[in-house]
């Protein structure tokens, strides 16, 4: 167990539709990560944010947005879904956010969008 | 641009032998920091090790060793004596930022079945 926790475990959700994952990070980090992982596209890094402050920004859509509020939880918005959205969505922490740090995986969401 | 190369993408081994995961990365930076990650079956990305750019020992836990060799820009994996238990894909990754603001930049992968 990473410590890091996500929720929904599995969300299945139509077209055009808007969800909203939820992460918490390990007590004590600061920074927290998101990647998308699908077959097609493997793991992509999408953002982070280090103590509430957007960090870094990978190759997130427009249509997705996120943010890290004061208690250090973060959420990925993704808006307007499109099948291929479908993929394990996976939230990391790390203490300081640099680039040393090794990042702690939770276990991941799973959206489908049919 | 960063990038990290898995030539192998599927190895299959039987238990006991000893198998290496290659990865090759790409950066114009000199400071950047190396990562293996396991993704066993039950979907979890687990850390496996981080290396900076800067130092280039070789290191070892237990059955597993990573060679690091800047000269080849390589940073490969053996497990030694493989076990069914280290049937997962394993992923390289890389970090060139600076102390703040990351961006992680992982390799496409290895996957790895150890037949009993």
């Amino acid at each position: 167990d990473s410590g890091v926790t996500q929720t929904p475990k599995h969300l299945i959700t139509a077209t055009g539709q808007r969800v909203t994952l939820r992460c918490s990070p390990r007590s004590g980090d600061l920074s927290v990560y998101w990647y998308q992982q699908s077959l097609d596209q493997g793991l992509q890094f999408l953002i982070q944010y280090y103590n509430g402050e957007e960090r870094a920004k990978g190759n997130i859509l427009e249509r997705f947005s996120a943010q890290q509020f004061p208690d250090l939880h973060s959420e990925l918005n993704l808006s307007s879904l499109e099948l291929g959205d479908s993929a394990l969505y996976f939230c990391a922490s790390s203490g300081r956010g640099g680039a040393r740090d090794e990042q702690y995986f939770g276990p991941g969401t799973r959206l489908t969008v049919t | 641009a960063q990038k990290v190369t898995q030539a192998q993408t599927e190895i299959s081994v039987v238990e006991k032998e000893d198998v290496t995961l290659d990865c090759v990365y790409e950066t114009r930076d000199t400071t950047y920091y190396l990562f293996w990650y396991k993704q066993p079956p039950s979907g979890e990305l687990v850390f496996l090790i981080r290396r900076n750019s800067f130092d280039e020992q070789n290191e070892i836990s237990g059955r597993y060793s990573w060679n690091f060799q800047k000269s080849t820009s390589s940073f490969n994996f053996t497990i030694t004596a493989s076990q069914v238990v280290d049937s997962a894909v394993y992923f390289c990754a890389l970090s060139e930022a600076d102390n703040y603001g990351q961006n992680f930049v992982f390799g496409p992968g290895t996957r790895l079945s150890v037949l009993p």
